[in-house]
């Protein structure tokens, strides 16, 4: 079955680390995305791309990196620099155009320690 | 700035009774509206996409646009204790953007 494969379910960051969290799908989506959700919050765009070799930063991109160097995969780097880590990130894929809703991976709950 | 507007919540209602979750927005040109179900804990799931003026109906979930008024709603009919979750509007910009805009999501509560 296809799908998005977001690893570790749980990641404990201590301080200064960066630490990176793995999406990979396989449904041959060409637009995959890092959103960041915090307790009460909506979700917050960090960095999406549309295509291999090209991202585009989202609303809360500093102190955040990402690549995506194949179709398939889009990580997301935590670095030292992102001073209030701690939430649940949410990577999802979809085909690009109008009309095409978001296939969430599980999540990553990253604390700090 | 794009804005997608729900109430926080919860809204509680009885197992059996139709709930009704509303949504506005900002941006005169949407094009596509999207409904999401989210579990405590658990990530987004898409329940419902529309895009044109109406209703549009899926099993016990209906939702409906009305771009003049620039509401979209989702009803759930027969509503269920396993409907109880966040349900997460979202709505695609004009032109080229493909990116939606999330609102924060109304709390269900379907008590027995």
């Amino acid at each position: 079955d296809g799908g998005i494969t977001q690893s570790p379910k749980y990641l404990f960051r201590k301080e200064g680390q960066n630490v990176t969290l793995s999406c990979e799908q396989n449904l041959n989506h060409d637009a995959m995305y890092w959103y960041r959700q915090d307790p009460g919050q909506g979700l917050r765009l960090i960095y999406y791309s549309q295509i291999v070799n090209d991202f585009q930063k989202g609303d809360i991109a500093e102190g955040y990196s990402v690549s995506r160097e194949k179709k398939e995969s889009f990580p997301l780097t935590v670095t030292s620099a992102q001073k209030n880590p701690t939430a649940f990130y949410l990577c999802a894929s979809s085909q690009t155009g109008q009309g095409f809703g978001y296939t969430f991976g599980s999540g990553t709950r990253l604390t700090v320690v | 700035q794009k804005e997608v507007e729900q109430n926080s919540g919860p809204l509680s209602v009885p197992e059996g009774a139709i709930a009704s979750l509303n949504c506005t927005y900002s941006d005169r040109g949407s094009q596509s509206f999207f409904w999401y179900r989210q579990y405590s804990g658990k990530s987004p799931e898409l329940i419902m996409f529309i895009y044109s003026n109406g209703d549009k109906e899926d099993g016990r979930f209906t939702a409906q646009l009305n771009k003049a008024s620039q509401y979209v709603s989702l009803l759930i009919r027969d509503s269920q204790p396993s409907d109880s979750a966040t349900y997460l509007c979202a709505v695609n910009g004009a032109g080229g953007s493909y990116i939606p805009t999330f609102g924060r999501g109304t709390s269900l509560i379907v008590h027995p």
